[in-house]
Formats: structure tokens, C-alpha cells, sequence
């Protein structure tokens, strides 16, 4: 079967601009999660989602952040107002249950913000 | 705070020698320990993972780590690397739901 798939791959943006992030994890999973990799931060925790509710939002850096999931699948990262920092590779994951031992992790999309 | 720690950002080493990358965990953590490896423009894949039982374990690749309680350590060892295993190596562990990373080991295979 598929795997968790993440688009676009790439996205260049200008500094202030709005984008959206796409994942769709594989079918049937329930647990879906956000994560970002940068430079200076490494691999951090963004967000989870169990179905279609997000629990923990700890993660999120700023309130320019948002995500939701609908259909318990397709799951939507929004960054608004992008700067500069926000550059970054964000990764999503998913796993079968919530407290499923393995997550897997789709292939990113590298965001550039000028 | 919790947290996973490697100690090694880059491992450099030749074509058919061993390698082991080291990797800690605050023992506020649990213990269901993980390796990923990222290769050059791809995703994180599972390479293995600790979660109870034999404190030795295979994964792919011929790769394998040791759950040690006591030293809060579950390093990453392989006896013989190929130049395709250059990667950058990631150790984590689940934080009730969520993956608490380590920084991440680059290893560098040399022919």
C-alpha cells in the first residue's frame, strides 16, 4: 500500500505570504503527526491529531500556525504571515493508534521563505 | 526536561568497519526507544526500535542496538558499513505520544 504522502515537495514563498501544507497518511491510520526539521532546531514536534481532534498543540511555535484534519485522513498545516524562520523541511507521520509504537514518516516538504 | 542526546554530530569512517553511534536518553522519558535514518532528499525510515524484552536489537540493514538501563544508553552498531549507509542517523523516544528526537549523527562512509 502506499505510503504517507506530502505535498508540495518544495514551496518557495515571500516573507509575509500565507501557505499550506499538505499530508495524507496512509489509509486507515488514525494518529497523524506534524513535525518540523530545521538547521537550528533539529527534528521538533509540531502537532498530533487522533481522528480529526488535535489534543496537544504544545508543539505549535506561534499562533501563525495552524493545522487541521478532516475525515479523520487529509491533514492541513497553514502557516500565515511566513518569515524567515519558518524556513524548514516539515515532516508528517502517521500511525495506526494513538499510542502506536512506530510512526511512519512521509517525505517532507521543504519550505524556502524569502 | 526530557530529552534524547547524541553525542556524535558527524562519524566519519571507512568502507567495511565498524560503527557505533551513541545516543542517551533522560531516564524521564519512556522507554520505547527508536532509530531513524534519513537519507540525502528522502523521509525518515525505522531502522529498529526498543520497546521491552531482549535488550539486543536487530533491525534492518544489519543494523542493531542495545537497550542499557543502567548507563540510559541505546547505541547504534553495525560491524561492517557500506558507502550506502551514509545517512543522517536520528535516536528518539516516545514522550507519551510523541517523538522526542535526538540532534541527529551524520555518518560519512569513505571508500
Amino acid at each position: 500500500g502506499a505510503g504517507v504522502s506530502q505535498s508540495p515537495s518544495n514551496k518557495v514563498t515571500e516573507k509575509g505570504k500565507d501557505v499550506e501544507l499538505r499530508c495524507d497518511p496512509i489509509s486507515g491510520h488514525t494518529a497523524l503527526y506534524w513535525y518540523r526539521q530545521s538547521l537550528g532546531q533539529g527534528l521538533e514536534f509540531l502537532i498530533y491529531f487522533q481522528g480529526n481532534s488535535a489534543p496537544d498543540k504544545s508543539g505549535l511555535p506561534s499562533d501563525r500556525f495552524s493545522a487541521e484534519r478532516t475525515g479523520g485522513s487529509v491533514s492541513t498545516l497553514t502557516i500565515q504571515r511566513t518569515q524567515q524562520e519558518d524556513s524548514a523541511v516539515y515532516l508528517c507521520a502517521s500511525s495506526p493508534e494513538l499510542y502506536s509504537d512506530t510512526q511512519y514518516f512521509g517525505p517532507g516538504t521543504r519550505l524556502t521563505v524569502l | 526536561a526530557q530529552s534524547v542526546t547524541q553525542l556524535d554530530s558527524q562519524v566519519p569512517v571507512f568502507e567495511e568497519a565498524p560503527v557505533e553511534l551513541r545516543c542517551n536518553y533522560s531516564s524521564s522519558v519512556s522507554v520505547y526507544l527508536f532509530w531513524y535514518v534519513q537519507y540525502p532528499n528522502q523521509g525518515l525510515q525505522l531502522l529498529l526500535k526498543y520497546l521491552s524484552g531482549s535488550t539486543l536489537v536487530k533491525g534492518i540493514n544489519g543494523f542493531e542496538a542495545e537497550f542499557n538501563k543502567s548507563q540510559t544508553s541505546f547505541h547504534l552498531r553495525k560491524p561492517s558499513v557500506h558507502i550506502s549507509d551514509t545517512a543522517e542517523y536520528f535516536c528518539a523516544a516516545i514522550n507519551t505520544d510523541k517523538l522526542i528526537f535526538g540532534t541527529g549523527t551524520r555518518l560519512q562512509v569513505f571508500p
